[in-house]
C-alpha cells in the first residue's frame, strides 16, 4: 500500500527548533513533499524533497533519506504563526504526481 | 489568477440526495484531484486525473464519481449522499517541475450530510 506515518502532535516554544518526522512506504514511491495547513484553511505547499538529502528554504528545512524510507521537516526560529497542522505527502505516481498524504502532525508553538 | 475554484463552499444534503462539486483551476495544469479531510485528520485522495480525459480511483473512491470535464474543470458527484461522506472536500491541481510537484488546493467545500 501507500501510507505515510507522522506524529501526531508536537509542541514547542517561540524561537526554538523543531523536527517532524515521516515515515513512508517505498512501493511506487518518487518523492516527498511538506505542507502546512492553518485551522479552516487549505493546505499550502513548504518544499519537497526528490533526492537524498536537505532542501533547505528560509526557515524551513526538509530532508530525505530513501534507504531508511524516512524523511523530516527540521522548523527553525519557530513562530508563533507556525502554529498548524503540517503534513507529508508521498508522490507515488511520478509524472502523474499522485499525491498521498500522510497522517498529520499538529504543532503547537508556545511563548 | 484565481487558482483553484471550488463551488459551493458550504452545502447540507439530505441522506440520499445527490450533488455535484464544482472545481476549476486557471493555471494550466495537467493535473488535478478530490481529496477528503475529516476533523483532526490527514487528506484522503478520492479521485485524481494526471489528463484530460484520464481519471483514477485514489484511496477511497467509493460513492464517488468524477469528471474531468475539459483542462480546467474536474467535478465530484455524490450520488446517494450518506452521513459518513460529512467532511471537508479539496480540489486541487498541480503541475510537474524539477524542483518539486507543487499541488496547489481551492478553499475547500464543508458537506454535512444529516
Amino acid at each position: 500500500g501507500q501510507s505515510l506515518e507522522q506524529p501526531s502532535e508536537v509542541t514547542a516554544v517561540e524561537g526554538a527548533i523543531v523536527q517532524i518526522n515521516c515515515t513512508y512506504q517505498t512501493s511506487g514511491f518518487y518523492g516527498l513533499s511538506w505542507y502546512q495547513q492553518h485551522d479552516g484553511g487549505a493546505p499550502t505547499f513548504l518544499s519537497y524533497n526528490a533526492l537524498d538529502g536537505l532542501e533547505e528554504t528560509g526557515r524551513f528545512s526538509s530532508f530525505l533519506s530513501r534507504s531508511d524510507s524516512y524523511g523530516y521537516l527540521l522548523l527553525q526560529e519557530l513562530q508563533m504563526k507556525d502554529s498548524a497542522s503540517y503534513f507529508c505527502a508521498g508522490n507515488y505516481g511520478g509524472a502523474t504526481n499522485k499525491l498521498i498524504f500522510g497522517t498529520g502532525t499538529l504543532l503547537a508553538v508556545q511563548p | 489568477n484565481a487558482g483553484v475554484t471550488q463551488t459551493p463552499k458550504f452545502q447540507v444534503l439530505k441522506t440520499g440526495q445527490s450533488m455535484t462539486l464544482q472545481c476549476a483551476q486557471d493555471m494550466n495544469h495537467n493535473s488535478m484531484y478530490w481529496y477528503r479531510q475529516d476533523p483532526g485528520m490527514g487528506l484522503r485522495l478520492i479521485y485524481y486525473s494526471a489528463s484530460e480525459g484520464t481519471t483514477d480511483k485514489g484511496e477511497v473512491p467509493n460513492g464517488y464519481n468524477v469528471s474531468r470535464l475539459n483542462k480546467r474543470e474536474f467535478s465530484l458527484r455524490l450520488e446517494s449522499a450518506a452521513p459518513s461522506q460529512t467532511s471537508v472536500y479539496f480540489c486541487a491541481s498541480s503541475e510537474v517541475r524539477s524542483t518539486g510537484n507543487t499541488i496547489y488546493f481551492g478553499e475547500g467545500s464543508w458537506l454535512t450530510v444529516v
